[in-house]
């Protein structure tokens, strides 16, 4: 199994541009989700899906869309991005909301650069 | 609102030494606490976890300590490694449908 794979790796973007990260896992996780990492403020959730057709917003939402046309795939996209979506983007897949009985996998990142 | 503060932020300990790192929740429907490890340039993967009808979780030199009442918990690194250097993130959450919360991160660097 591959697990979570993001594309691009590293990404920069002059402001107002926009684009789509990619996220994919090859696990029939059901419950996936988007974060980003900023210094001294942890991993924030932007958005998550508990299955093929179904979104909702996390703590961070504005700027950024989702969509869930499959269960492998789950894209983030950007808008117009701003300076202030520079940060390292992670997704992250478990078989149902993480708890005790479904381990979180994240993916090895994304790291956007905003000029 | 960040319902998981994590402290320290940066953490210096020598090898052989004993690592901690405290988070204290305000949400008491979590029901699951796990901790993150990550390296430069990884994404987190799960270290270790605990519930909170638990007082204390061990798997090898890492060590989960859990005070419902007070809120808080803590990851204890026994006899700390080089390789034990990285990012740890504490969080809250579970099978409530509370969507895991996280800290805000320590880094840790153990000397050799």
């Amino acid at each position: 199994n591959a697990g979570v794979t993001q594309t691009p790796k590293f990404q920069v973007l002059k402001t107002g541009q926009s684009m789509t990260l990619q996220c994919a896992q090859d696990m029939n996780h059901e419950y996936m989700s988007w974060y980003r990492q900023d210094p001294g403020m942890g991993l924030r959730l932007i958005h998550y899906s508990v299955g093929a057709g179904i979104t909702d917003q996390g703590e961070v939402p504005n700027g950024y869309n989702v969509s869930r046309s499959t269960t492998e795939d789950f894209p983030l996209r950007l808008l117009s991005a701003a300076p202030s979506q520079t940060s390292v983007y992670f997704c992250a897949s478990s078989y149902e909301v993480p708890s005790s009985y479904n381990e979180q996998f994240f993916g090895p990142g994304t790291r956007l650069t905003v000029l | 609102q960040q319902q998981v503060k994590q402290s320290p932020q940066s953490l210096i300990v020598q090898k052989g030494g004993i690592s901690i790192i405290n988070c204290a929740y305000e949400n008491t429907a979590f029901d699951y606490f796990p901790w993150y490890q990550q390296f430069p340039g990884k994404g987190p993967a799960l270290l270790i976890a605990i519930r909170p009808d638990v007082s204390e979780k061990k798997e090898g030199r890492f060590t989960i300590s859990f005070n419902k009442s007070a809120k808080q918990f803590s990851l204890h690194i026994m006899d700390s490694q080089p390789g034990d250097s990285a990012t740890y993130f504490c969080a809250g959450g579970g099978t409530s449908g509370s969507r895991l919360t996280f800290g805000e991160g320590t880094q840790l660097t153990v000397n050799p």
